[in-house]
């Protein structure tokens, strides 16, 4: 099955500064990769997502870019804001059952 | 859009009750939803896949017939976990994926946190 694993697992920045947070994956097939942001005792929302037949998404300060034949994407934060303090999650998933695998989480603090 | 609630958003109950824990899609319809487990500072686990109308499906090392999965209609699914022992504490999420839209896009709940004691 799909295994997706994401680094650093714990992320300190400066206010102002970029964040990034990488993620790989294992099955050659995934052609969906969404990032969650999950704050503290809530459910996770999808902040950006990519298509396998995209290598780049922007959404003003959120970028998310893909590289298929390495098997890895990240998320890219620009001018971070203590508000984007949170914990952080990519996923894969493929067509066949939308099931997705998440990775391990990366906790932000964005230092004012 | 898109809205997905749970109830209750927390709940305690003693070792060996059963609890029932509600997800509802309520601006639109669901074929298929998800549920997931969260431990403390861990990620999310795939539990099982419910789709309305059938039996749910399970996820390796999951207990059926502890976490009963019952999706009755295109905006509700229920999980119940029964007799309920403290190792089953944790952060119980559902997701749901629109009947008419991606395939793709999952839309979470808020959660809800069971204490089992």
């Amino acid at each position: 099955g799909e295994n997706v694993e994401q680094h650093p697992s714990t992320l300190s920045v400066q206010e102002g500064d970029s964040a990034v947070i990488k993620c790989t994956y294992s099955d050659s097939a995934s052609n969906y990769f969404p990032w969650y942001k999950q704050e503290l005792g809530k459910g996770p929302q999808l902040i950006i997502d990519i298509r396998s037949n995209v290598g780049e998404k922007k959404d003003q300060r959120i970028a998310v870019t893909l590289n298929k034949t390495a098997k890895h994407f990240s998320l890219h934060i620009t001018e971070t804001q203590p508000e984007d303090s949170a914990v952080y999650f990519c996923a894969a998933t493929t067509a066949a059952g939308n099931k997705l695998t998440f990775g391990g989480g990366t906790r932000v603090l964005v230092k004012p | 859009g898109a809205v997905v609630s749970q109830h209750p958003s927390w709940v305690i109950c003693k070792s060996g009750t059963s609890v029932k824990i509600e997800c509802r899609s309520l601006d639109f319809q669901a074929t298929t939803m998800f549920w997931y487990r969260q431990f403390p500072k861990q990620s999310l686990m795939l539990m099982a896949t419910s789709n309305e109308g059938s039996k749910a499906t399970y996820e390796q090392g999951v207990e059926k017939d502890k976490f009963l999965i019952n999706h009755a209609s295109l905006t509700l699914s229920t999980l119940t976990v029964t007799s309920a022992h403290p190792e089953d504490s944790s952060f119980y999420i559902c997701s749901a994926i629109r009947t008419s839209g991606s395939p793709y896009e999952q839309y979470f709940g808020p959660g809800t946190r069971l204490t089992v004691t």
